[in-house]
């Protein structure tokens, strides 16, 4: 099956700091990734959304200029998060879909393991 | 934001027992799906049930879809210790780029051994 990668899997950084997260799809073209964020104990929310080349979608209530999302390649979309604070720790997982894959479009999300991130 | 809500938030079964586990959402899908996620770990995906579809099984799984009440439920059958981890259910709903999953709450399974 489809492999998404994360890295790093857990990052502690201090307060003020920027710290970026990398989603990598290993093979296949994830033509659209996405970015979700799960605090303890609490479902997954998502937290935008982007195409390969485009700019960011990004959803209600989510600061788009503290979550910068880079989907430079078809392989590797990138979650900055800027000036981190306490707040900002949660677990940030991201899911990448494929284009055409046999001639059909797939519509499929294949998960990232995740990455822990911890603000001090 | 979230489309399913699931009940019950928390379940606690002696090993051997069945769970049941519900899903609701509000709009119209194509697709639910169910995912498994151990503490503190990444998402495994565990079956998929097409709107035009009412019942699906996997293994030791069976799940359910009632679009007309847009509610589904996920049973596992003869729990074991190692099915502890939480359930959510997740609905495609339409996004700029196609369209994204969307998370149920979720529910806490615990099986006792």
């Amino acid at each position: 099956g489809a492999v998404v990668s994360q890295h790093p899997s857990w990052v502690i950084c201090k307060s003020g700091t920027s710290v970026k997260i990398e989603c990598r799809s290993l093979d296949f073209q994830a033509t659209t990734m996405f970015w979700y964020r799960q605090f303890p104990k609490q479902s997954l929310m998502l937290m935008a959304t982007s195409n390969e080349g485009s700019k960011a979608t990004y959803e209600q209530g989510v600061e788009k200029d503290k979550f910068l999302i880079n989907h430079a390649s078809l392989t590797l979309s990138t979650l900055t998060v800027t000036s981190a604070h306490p707040e900002d720790s949660s677990f940030y997982i991201c899911s990448a879909r494929g284009g055409v894959a046999g001639g059909f479009f797939s519509y499929e999300q294949y998960f990232g393991p995740g990455t822990r991130l911890t603000v001090t | 934001s979230q489309q399913g809500e699931e009940d019950p938030q928390a379940l606690s079964i002696q090993e051997g027992e069945n769970a049941t586990m519900n899903c609701s959402y509000k709009t119209s899908i194509n697709n639910l799906q169910w995912y498994r996620q151990n503490s503190g770990r990444g998402l495994v995906h565990l079956i998929l049930i097409r709107s035009n579809e009412r019942e699906k099984h996997s293994g030791r799984l069976r799940v359910t879809l009632d679009t007309s009440k847009k509610s589904s439920s996920l049973l596992i059958t003869a729990s074991r210790a190692a099915d502890t981890a939480s359930y959510f259910c997740a609905t495609d709903a339409k996004g700029e780029y196609g369209n994204k999953l969307v998370f149920g709450a979720g529910t806490i399974l615990r099986v006792k051994s």
